[in-house]
């Protein structure tokens, strides 16, 4: 089972700042690394997919990067609805899909 | 729009078996796999069962093999989750989620989700 690691497991910031979440594999995953917002009481949400593609309707402030093992999801401006529970999750050699423990980005 | 509405959930004692439903609307339900996730109180997202688009192709996380069922019934896009044996370690809110259209393993929609409790 390939165990994703996600750090820092809080990250507090403000508006309008930046943001970089970390997701490290516990082997290579190429590039099958999906990122997923997730606020309580909603759905979560697919960002980002195949490492570095936005998903349908997903803001421009979002981006992927990374390949092999270590990945990041970057939120370039903070907007108040961004703060949020962030997944990553990956798909390759499944089953299982595995999550990381997610990164919970809070107000500064 | 692209819909996935979870039902069945509640309380239930340990050892006894529940079953949830998924009913999915505004998209072509037959060609889509479909997935089950949880979420455990105060913890993250766990994947816990697939089914391909026409029912041929299932897979479980190993916490649930041999407890859980995933059906799915094309004629009434519905998707079926029956739990037997139920333990404390599965009380969680239970997601249906869409597979990404081309891929799967990515979840593109997802229900509001439906929660277990598991306790005497």
């Amino acid at each position: 089972e390939i165990v994703l690691t996600q750090s820092p497991p809080t990250l507090s910031l403000s508006p309008g700042e930046r943001a970089t979440l970390s997701c490290r594999a516990s082997q290579s995953v190429s590039n099958y690394l999906a990122w997923y917002q997730h606020k309580p009481g909603q759905a979560p949400r697919l960002l980002i997919y195949d490492a570095s593609y936005r998903a349908t309707g997903i803001p421009a402030r979002f981006s992927g990067s990374g390949s092999g093992t270590d990945f990041t999801l970057t939120i370039s401006s903070l907007e108040p609805e961004d703060f949020a529970v962030y997944y990553c999750q990956q798909r390759s050699n499944w089953p299982p899909l595995t999550f990381g423990g997610g990164t919970k980005v809070e107000i500064k | 729009q692209v819909q996935l509405v979870e039902s069945g959930g509640g309380v239930v004692q340990p050892g006894r078996s529940l079953r949830l439903s998924c009913a999915a609307s505004g998209f072509t339900f037959s060609t889509y796999g479909i997935h089950w996730v949880r979420q455990a109180p105060g913890k993250g997202l766990e994947w816990v069962a697939f089914i391909s688009h026409d029912g041929s192709n299932k897979h479980y996380a190993d916490s649930v093999k041999g407890r859980f069922t995933i059906s799915r019934d094309n004629s009434k896009n519905t998707l079926d989750l029956q739990m037997n044996s139920l333990r404390a370690e599965d009380t969680a809110v239970y997601y249906c989620a869409k597979d990404h259209p081309g891929i799967s393993g990515w979840f593109d929609y997802w229900g509001q989700g439906t929660l277990v409790t598991v306790s005497s």
